[in-house]
């Protein structure tokens, strides 16, 4: 079964700095879509950013940007230039490829932003 | 689009009542999901459709829980009798097969549940 591990329960950056967010997951599966969603205290799930698993370009989204390391199972999150409106749960999540199945998340990292 | 809706955002009720959290998927999305979020076990898949028929529903926790696809565009959770230990945030999701933005999950503002 497919696995996502968030192993940083609560992180803590500075405003205009830069954070990173761990993820590693596990599958057997050769087609797959990782996923970082970002849920602010209003609980709305928004998403930050996708990376499909072919795609060997790590995906960019503003601020935001993904290390993909496929090898080893490892998909973290960056951003730049923290604001404080990055204050937020982020979730790493898992999709087996062709549209199939449900989506898998880790448990989360809290991220607060200082200013 | 006015992207997935459900309702009602908040619900209170009694032990033993029944409870019944409705959801309108994205207009041409074929996959709808329910998820259940609690601070100890995280988010939990409870049952996903496809084209309106239950794929899997393995992670519906007991026969108190039902789920409905009548149609395309409207699911129902149904939680009969309710627990305390059924509070959670439950949420509706949904999305599509293939076209831009295929694979990612669009989620609902989600359900909070309050059982006393």
């Amino acid at each position: 079964a497919q696995t996502v591990t968030q192993s940083q329960p609560e992180m803590s950056v500075q405003e205009a700095e830069t954070v990173t967010l761990s993820c590693t997951y596990d599958t057997s599966e050769s087609d797959y879509y990782l996923f970082w969603y970002k849920q602010p205290p209003s609980r709305q799930m928004i998403l930050v950013i996708r990376q499909e698993a072919y795609k060997q370009q790590n995906a960019t989204e503003n601020r935001f940007s993904v290390n993909f390391q496929k090898a080893a199972k490892s998909f973290s999150l960056k951003i730049s230039d923290s604001q404080l409106g990055d204050a937020a749960m982020y979730f790493c999540a898992y999709r087996r490829g062709g549209s199939q199945g449900n989506l898998i998340f880790g448990k989360g990292t809290k991220l607060s932003v200082k200013p | 689009d006015a992207g997935v809706i459900q309702s009602p955002r908040h619900e209170v009720t009694e032990m033993g009542q029944e409870v019944t959290l409705r959801c309108k998927p994205i207009s041409g999305h074929d996959y709808l999901f329910w998820y259940r979020q609690t601070m100890m076990r995280g988010l939990e898949l409870l049952i996903y459709f496809n084209n309106n028929v239950p794929i899997d529903d393995s992670g519906m926790p007991e026969d108190r829980f039902s789920a409905k696809m009548p149609n395309a565009s409207f699911s129902t959770l149904k939680i009969q009798p309710s627990e305390p230990r059924d509070s959670a945030v439950y949420f509706c999701a949904s999305s599509r097969t293939g076209g831009s933005g295929a694979n990612v999950l669009t989620f609902g503002a989600g359900s909070r549940l309050t059982v006393l």
